[in-house]
């Protein structure tokens, strides 16, 4: 168990719609990171937070918004979702602004766009 | 684009054979780690590398990185049945940008 917690596990929903999926970081930890893992695109870089404030942004759509509250949790919002949104999306916690320390990762939540 | 590139995608060895996977990245890091994934599931830190450094163990896996030819490999002695996984090599680049680029993996299975 890393400590980190992604709810929910699974989600399916339909295109056009939008989910949220949400992080909890360890304990302690103040960087939540965003990934988007597919098939065809391996693991994808979305976004990264630091004690709330929005500290690096990878290739996120504009569809997709993100935050960080001030318990630390995180929350991925994914909305008008395509087919091509179906991904595992982790999110992994660090005690570190720049990574010179391990990321922990949560257990994924898989999207199924239907 | 990925930063870094495993080699091979797929590797299949006996069990308690050594496995080595490799890989590279195309700019200048502060550091390297390799994570293992079981399928579908989180991935799991592994070990870390600082540019400093050039080999670095932990249990039965040995890492080794050259920063003059941006490589890095990751070696896996008497290999057990539980190593089959994906594993990814990930870096963080030195000009600031703070996000781990992971590489596209290597799936190692272990025949029994």
């Amino acid at each position: 168990d890393s400590g980190v917690t992604q709810t929910p596990k699974h989600l399916i929903t339909a295109t056009g719609q939008r989910v949220t999926l949400r992080c909890s970081p360890r304990s302690g930890d103040l960087s939540v990171y965003w990934y988007q893992q597919s098939l065809d695109q391996g693991l994808q870089f979305l976004i990264h937070y630091y004690n709330g404030e929005e500290r690096a942004k990878g290739n996120i759509l504009e569809r997709f918004s993100a935050q960080q509250f001030p318990d630390l949790h995180s929350e991925l919002n994914l909305s008008s979702l395509e087919l091509g949104d179906s991904a595992l999306y982790f999110c992994a916690s660090s005690v570190a602004p720049s990574l010179g320390a391990e990321a922990f990762f949560g257990q994924g939540t898989r999207l199924t766009v239907v | 684009s990925q930063q870094g590139e495993e080699d091979p995608q797929a590797l299949s060895i006996q069990e308690g054979e050594n496995a080595t996977m490799n890989c590279s990245y195309k700019t200048s890091i502060n550091n390297l780690q390799w994570y293992r994934q079981n399928s579908g599931r989180g991935l799991v830190h592994l070990i870390l590398i600082r540019s400093n450094e050039r080999e670095k163990h932990s249990g039965r896996l040995r890492v080794t990185l050259d920063t003059s030819k941006k490589s890095s490999s990751l070696l896996i002695t008497a290999s057990r049945a539980a190593d089959t996984a994906s594993y990814f090599c990930a870096t963080d680049l030195n000009f600031g940008n703070e996000k781990l680029t992971f590489g596209t993996g290597t799936r190692l299975t272990i025949i029994p």
